[in-house]
């Protein structure tokens, strides 16, 4: 069966400082995944996304991401973290081309001054 | 870049109405999902759509919920008769073929 698992529900780093919001899941096919942002009381915007190409992608704002099928893993990171980075993070899978495409549970990122 | 619509941004409705959400998803997708999202939660799955039918549903679409897509653009949620707890921003979906979501802005349907 398909899942995702977003690790952390709540992640807290300090400005200029690296970030790590962890994603892993489990797939019966080639999976797709991919980080989205939701700041509050705004919609869902893609970071970036993996479709079996490089495996480590780079998208908006700093951020990429690895995909590292080994570890079942699809961990978003960021060299140094800004104020306007606090967000809602969402890890997505969508499987067999898109026949079932589920959500992580959500990670929050709190960055202090 | 394509972009799935959704209408109206703001709904407003009383407990035991029925409300209508509208999608349109991008024109070559084959895929259209209905997400949930009560405040400050999770997004929560709704139902799944293709080749004109429901090809998966979770727990929370019981009855009073139902999709349908009248005009092959349209994508449309109703809920019957609406409750408190129903109150949520609703996101639509459409997905490409290599499995990437498509997302619209939602529908903040807000039920007093």
């Amino acid at each position: 069966a398909q899942s995702v698992t977003q690790l952390d529900s709540h992640v807290s780093v300090s400005e200029g400082t690296p970030v790590l919001l962890r994603c892993n899941y489990s797939s019966s096919y080639s999976p797709s995944l991919f980080w989205y942002v939701q700041h509050p009381n705004k919609g869902l915007q893609l970071l970036l996304k993996y479709t079996s190409a490089a495996t480590l992608v780079k998208g908006i704002n700093g951020f990429e991401a690895e995909f590292k099928k080994s570890e079942t893993s699809f961990h978003l990171t960021k060299p140094s973290a800004h104020m306007s980075d606090a967000a809602e993070y969402f890890c997505v899978v969508s499987d067999n081309g898109g026949f079932k495409t589920i959500f992580g549970a959500g990670t929050r990122l709190f960055v202090k001054a | 870049e394509p972009e799935v619509t959704q209408t109206p941004s703001h709904q407003v409705t009383q407990m035991g109405q029925e409300v209508i959400l509208r999608c349109v998803p991008i024109s070559n997708h084959l895929y259209f999902y209905w997400y949930r999202q009560i405040l400050g939660q999770k997004v929560e799955f709704l139902v799944s759509f293709y080749n004109n039918e429901i090809s998966e549903k979770s727990e929370i679409f019981d009855d009073q919920f139902s999709v349908e897509r009248p005009d092959g653009s349209n994508f449309t949620l109703k809920i019957r008769s609406t409750k408190l707890e129903d109150s949520a921003m609703y996101f639509c979906a459409s997905v490409s073929g290599d499995g990437h979501p498509y997302f619209g802005p939602g529908t903040r349907l807000t039920v007093t």
